[in-house]
């Protein structure tokens, strides 16, 4: 049973446009959110996250949307760099500094 | 470089012998996990240490695999008799447990090939 599910395989956007990855998780316990960036033969990034008390967090051109009661977050990208092209996991955890468990990921084309 | 070191980068073996690698946390950080990604799925967690202690091994994929983090330093992950299905990319991260809104940081990960 995959607790966290990343719908959408693939995204492309234009340079300068507004990307827009979309998560969703089934585990209502979950209580903390993350999103990674990951680069071919690299590990994971860390871009941005979230806890369970908020419903928006923001760093530069990310930002990070959590609906609880949909069980849904959503990753912002705004405005979208080809240098963002990369395959983005969101991630959830019972709590902070516990297992996580990833999302099969989605990669974002940005076109110049 | 400070960050989450992982060693070797890449690693070639012939079905039924044992691999080990080597993960090299963030200094100071006391919490280190390995996770394991196979192709086209995310990261899968397998085990990880609150400085020497293993707080959860359950998630080991059998009995063939053990972790160990002898000293609460750097870690090795030991894979026995290894098998076709063994071969994925096999990520360490490290986190500095400080509680609410803790994040890991993971290294560049082994990539093994059983053949």
């Amino acid at each position: 049973d995959q607790q966290v599910k990343q719908n959408s395989p693939s995204l492309s956007v234009q340079e300068g446009r507004i990307s827009i990855l979309n998560c969703d998780y089934t585990n209502s316990m979950f209580d903390y959110f993350l999103w990674y960036k990951k680069y071919p033969a690299e590990g994971p990034t860390f871009l941005i996250s979230i806890s369970s008390i908020k419903d928006k967090n923001e760093d530069g051109r990310f930002t990070v949307f959590l609906n609880k009661s949909a069980k849904h977050l959503s990753l912002h990208i705004v405005p979208s760099q080809p240098g963002d092209s990369a395959v983005y996991f969101c991630a959830a955890s019972l709590y902070a500094g516990n297992m996580l468990t990833f999302g099969g990921g989605t990669r974002l084309m940005v076109k110049p | 470089d400070t960050g989450v070191s992982q060693n070797p980068r890449h690693k070639i073996t012939k079905r039924g012998q044992n691999v080990t690698f080597r993960c090299d946390p963030i200094s100071e950080h006391n919490r280190l996990y390995w996770y394991r990604q196979t192709l086209g799925q995310g990261p899968e967690f397998l085990t990880y240490f609150q400085n020497e202690a293993q707080l959860e091994k359950s998630r080991l994929l059998s009995d063939r695999f053990s972790a160990e983090r002898p000293k609460g330093s750097f870690s090795t992950l030991e894979i026995q008799r290894t098998e076709q299905g063994d071969s994925a990319m096999y990520l360490c991260a490290s986190s500095p447990y400080l509680g609410a809104e803790e994040t890991q940081y993971f290294g560049p990960g082994t990539r093994l090939l059983v053949l």
